[in-house]
C-alpha cells in the first residue's frame, strides 16, 4: 500500500499569512494526487486534483504543485473560512486508496 | 444540483450487522463508479469500498474485507454498504462519494460528498 505523509500535522498561521502543507508518498504516483478542505463537523471539499488542478468554484489562493513523492498545497493570503484540516488523497495504486494523516490548521 | 444523503447508521453491538444507504440525485447515478469513505472520531478519512458504475467490480480495504458488502440498485439510485461481524474499531462517521472525474473509472478522486451518518459499535 502507498503511504502518505503529511507534514506538519498542525500548524498555526494568522490571516493574510501564506502557508504551505507537504504530502510525500512512499513510493512515485505521478500527479495523482489530490488535496481536500474538512471543516468541523462536514464533509471533505475536493480542492485540488491531478496534483495541480483547481477543481470548479475554489478561491485562486489555492495552488498545488510536486509530482512523484513530494506534493505541496499552498494557501496565498489565508482567509478565515481556511482554517479547517487538510487531506492529501493519491489513486495511483489502488485498491486501497489512501489519505495523509491530515494537517491541522488553525489561527494564530 | 448533486446531492448524497446517507442513511441507516445507529448504535449496534460488536458483531451484529447493519446496512447503510446512499441515495443519490442530480446526476447519471448509473454512470459513475461510488466509493464509501470512513471517519474514526477525532481521526482521519479511511477509504472503505469501491463499487463500479455497474456494479461488476468491488474492491475494498483489508480492514474491512471479508465482512462489508458494497453494492448498487441504479434503478433507485441507490448505493448500500453491508456491514456484518461489526467491531469496536467500525465506529465512524461513513461518507458515501462520487467518483471523480473519470466517472466509470474505479479510482479517481471525490468531488461530491454525503453529509455522512455515525455508526458507533458498542455494547
Amino acid at each position: 500500500d502507498i503511504q502518505l505523509t503529511q507534514s506538519p500535522s498542525f500548524l498555526s498561521a494568522s490571516v493574510g499569512d501564506r502557508v504551505t502543507i507537504t504530502c510525500r508518498a512512499s513510493q512515485g504516483i505521478s500527479n495523482y494526487l489530490a488535496w481536500y478542505q474538512q471543516q468541523p463537523g462536514k464533509a471533505p471539499k475536493l480542492l485540488i486534483y491531478a496534483a495541480s488542478t483547481l477543481q470548479s468554484g475554489v478561491p485562486s489562493r489555492f495552488s498545488g504543485s510536486g509530482s512523484g513523492t513530494e506534493f505541496t498545497l499552498t494557501i496565498d493570503s489565508l482567509q478565515p473560512e481556511d482554517f479547517a484540516t487538510y487531506y492529501c488523497q493519491q489513486r495511483s495504486s489502488y485498491p486501497p486508496i489512501t489519505f495523509g494523516q491530515g494537517t491541522r490548521l488553525e489561527i494564530k | 444540483q448533486v446531492q448524497l444523503v446517507e442513511s441507516g447508521g445507529g448504535v449496534v453491538q460488536p458483531g451484529r450487522s447493519l446496512r447503510l444507504s446512499c441515495a443519490a440525485s442530480g446526476f447519471t447515478f448509473s454512470s459513475y463508479a461510488m466509493h464509501w469513505v470512513r471517519q474514526a472520531p477525532g481521526k482521519g478519512l479511511e477509504w472503505v469500498a469501491v463499487i463500479s458504475y455497474d456494479g461488476s467490480k468491488k474492491y475494498y480495504a483489508d480492514s474491512v474485507k471479508g465482512r462489508f458488502t458494497i453494492s448498487r440498485d441504479n434503478s433507485k439510485k441507490t448505493l448500500f454498504l453491508e456491514m456484518n461481524s461489526l467491531r469496536a474499531e467500525d465506529t465512524a462517521v461513513y461518507y458515501c462519494a462520487k467518483v471523480f472525474p473519470n466517472y466509470h473509472d474505479t479510482s479517481g478522486y471525490f468531488d461530491q460528498w454525503g453529509q455522512g451518518t455515525l455508526v458507533t459499535v458498542s455494547s
